[in-house]
């Protein structure tokens, strides 16, 4: 049962461009959506959410954009920095349980 | 300092062993939980605990035992290993329940030969 999917395993960009990366979700009304980034041989860790009622947060270099007809969620970075380099996962929360997407590997190239 | 600790780092075994996974943090959540990333790089819960009491006990085969002597620890302990449980074992801690911000430890990367 996937409760969400990110397509892409992989994304490289070059340093200063705007990094897309894709989610897409089975029907939830009441939830909140998450992205969590991860580096090799660390734990995730908690980039930036959104609520299911809302179409948009920002935080810095990063928003995060909600298609609630599309299903669809997708996290931005502008600009993308070598830093930024790691593995980005789509999770949607749903009352006690997080629901992970299988990540989407982002490379940026200096 | 390391707000959630796991040992061991890595943990090679024999089919048929007992281990165990230990966990904690310095956060003073309230809420723990533990999850496992397979081969296919799926990160899966398995069990939450909330102030000791254990909250959510997904479809986890009876072999896994969690055991939380306090709110700071969380262990998990495995009977009998087989091969399909070697994978990247993760835990993590929270505020509360439902927190939608939860702090991850390193991982234990677990090999059953």
């Amino acid at each position: 049962d996937q409760q969400v999917k990110q397509n892409s395993p992989s994304l490289s960009v070059q340093e200063g461009r705007i990094s897309i990366l894709n989610c897409d979700y089975t029907n939830s009304m009441f939830d909140y959506f998450l992205w969590y980034k991860k580096y090799p041989a660390e734990g995730p860790t908690f980039l930036i959410s959104i609520s299911s009622i809302k179409d948009k947060n920002e935080d810095g270099r990063f928003t995060v954009f909600l298609n609630k007809s599309a299903k669809h969620l997708s996290l931005h970075i502008v600009p993308s920095q070598p830093g930024d380099s790691a593995v980005y996962f789509c999770v949607k929360s749903t009352g006690n349980q997080f629901y992970f997407g299988t990540g989407t590997s982002l490379t940026v190239i200096p | 300092d390391t707000a959630v600790s796991q040992t061991p780092k890595y943990l090679v075994t024999q089919m048929g062993n007992d281990k165990s996974i230990k966990c904690e943090q310095n956060l003073g959540h309230d809420t723990m939980y533990w999850y496992k990333q397979d081969s296919k790089k799926f990160l899966k819960i398995m069990f939450s605990y909330n102030n000791k009491e254990l909250i959510i006990n997904e479809t986890v085969p009876n072999r896994f035992s969690p055991k939380s002597p306090d709110k700071a620890h969380l262990n998990l302990h495995i009977n009998s290993l087989e091969l399909g449980d070697s994978a990247v074992y993760f835990c993590a801690s929270s505020q509360e329940l439902a927190a939608y911000e939860q702090y991850f430890g390193p991982g234990t990367r677990l090999t059953v030969t």
